[in-house]
């Protein structure tokens, strides 16, 4: 298996919500990346997590708490957000933050959210 | 900051044509430069990635040509194809991996 797979493809949500976003990797990989793409922008980091332990928080509000349960997944949890984090979210993996490069990323095809 | 300085913002060809896309980088603690590919509503996928002690990599059409003095490099698709219409994005990696601007590459037919 070498895919990343996020779950919804597409979420709406008003602002008074509390949802969650998920990613899946069963490539063993032991760094999980939360990524938010707005329209005809590049993918900006968000969260890193390296062996299930947060790494990097790319100084995003608190609004957005990522977790991660167990080396195959990652969750995104939103509460009260604004219309402006509407946006495509990525997940990605790698094998390990401090192998060159990563190892590669592999990227899951994304959440489309919504917020009104 | 902008670590990872990408252009053109889009790129017009004609099919069978070389596409180029060029990137330039400040943080000489890269180590890793990988190009990605992104059809709309779909992730990036890596297409491929070069590390700072070679100065070419070819697979199959596309081709990373990587300059570390002037810390530079640049994507070469030859025999452009209209199945090669997508956003590219170049990036940079010291354990965590930042994206150029992208380009979005149109291959006409």
């Amino acid at each position: 298996d070498t895919e990343v797979t996020q779950t919804p493809k597409h979420l709406v949500m008003g602002m008074t919500n509390k949802k969650s976003l998920k990613c899946e990797q069963h490539m063993g990989h032991r760094a999980m990346y939360w990524y938010k793409q707005k329209a005809k922008k590049p993918p900006e980091l968000m969260f890193v997590y390296s062996y299930e332990k947060l790494s990097i928080n790319e100084s995003v509000p608190s609004r957005f708490s990522p977790e991660c349960p167990n080396s195959s997944l990652l969750n995104l949890h939103l509460h009260a957000l604004q219309p402006e984090d509407s946006a495509l979210y990525l997940c990605a993996s790698s094998q390990d933050q401090k192998v060159q490069g990563g190892g590669g990323y592999t990227f899951g095809s994304g959440t489309r959210l919504t917020v009104v | 900051q902008q670590q990872v300085k990408q252009s053109p913002q889009s790129l017009i060809v004609q099919k069978g044509g070389i596409s180029i896309i060029n990137c330039a980088y400040e943080n000489t603690a890269f180590d890793y430069f990988p190009w990605y590919q992104q059809f709309p509503g779909k992730g990036p996928a890596l297409l491929i990635a070069i590390r700072p002690d070679v100065s070419e990599k070819k697979e199959g059409r596309f081709t990373i040509s990587f300059n570390k003095s002037a810390k530079q490099f640049s994507l070469h698709i030859m025999d452009s194809q209209p199945g090669d219409s997508a956003t590219y994005f170049c990036g940079g990696s010291q354990g965590n991996l930042i994206f150029g601007k992208g380009t979005k590459l149109s291959v006409k037919p």
